[in-house]
């Protein structure tokens, strides 16, 4: 199974300032169709998971454009710049690159 | 607007069963693949089963292989789980979620407990 590994664990931003989360794969994630199979998601307190980004750098319909990712085949980035209230809750990364599906343990973003 | 409303959950003893549904609108449910996605009460998110949308195609984590079964009614566009020889470790709030998990439902609570 593709194991991701996230870091930090937690991370405590002030408000208008950027933050990263990385996301690190076991095996690449570059598809046969040239796809990076690489998504982010945000959990916010009480809520479902909603998506944030798609194959790796693709913002997901009404996601702001504060949230940005890139990377490589095995290495990930999401960058939320200037960080608002509503940013606060839990990242996970995920791929859909094979079965079975797998998540990072995700990463918890709060305001200082 | 995408909406899918899970229903099925409660609390249930070890060894028995248990069946979800998820019931989906605004979109056209029969041409999309669907899973069903858990999280653990203060845990992370494990991906549980998937299935294609014409139920040719289906395939489930280790941890509920022979245990769980995905199944779902296009004409009643609705998406099930069923859930046999339940554990304490299956409890988890369950979300089902459309084939590119790009929306999820609000999740069902399952308990297992004597």
């Amino acid at each position: 199974d593709i194991v991701l590994t996230q870091a930090p664990l937690s991370v405590s931003v002030t408000p208008g300032e950027s933050a990263s989360i990385s996301c690190r794969s076991s095996k690449s994630l570059l598809s046969s169709k040239g796809i990076t199979s690489l998504y982010w998601y945000l959990q916010r307190p009480g809520k479902s998971p909603q998506l944030l980004i798609y194959q790796m750098s693709n913002l997901a319909s009404g996601v702001p454009d504060r949230f940005s990712s890139s990377g490589s085949e095995t290495d990930f980035t999401l960058k939320i710049s200037k960080v608002e209230t509503e940013d606060v809750g839990v990242y996970y990364c995920g791929h859909r690159l094979e079965y079975p599906r797998t998540f990072g343990g995700g990463t918890k973003l709060e305001l200082k | 607007e995408v909406q899918l409303v899970e229903s099925g959950g409660g609390l249930v003893q070890p060894g028995r069963s248990l069946k979800l549904s998820c019931v989906a609108s605004g979109f056209t449910f029969s041409n999309y693949g669907m899973n069903w996605i858990r999280q653990a009460p203060g845990k992370g998110l494990e991906w549980v089963a998937y299935i294609s949308s014409g139920s040719s195609y289906i395939y489930y984590a280790e941890t509920v292989k022979g245990r769980f079964t995905i199944s779902r009614d296009n004409a009643k566009n609705t998406l099930y789980l069923q859930m046999t020889s339940l554990r304490s470790e299956d409890t988890a709030l369950y979300y089902c979620a459309r084939g590119s998990m790009d929306y999820w439902g609000q999740g069902v609570m399952v308990t297992v407990s004597s």
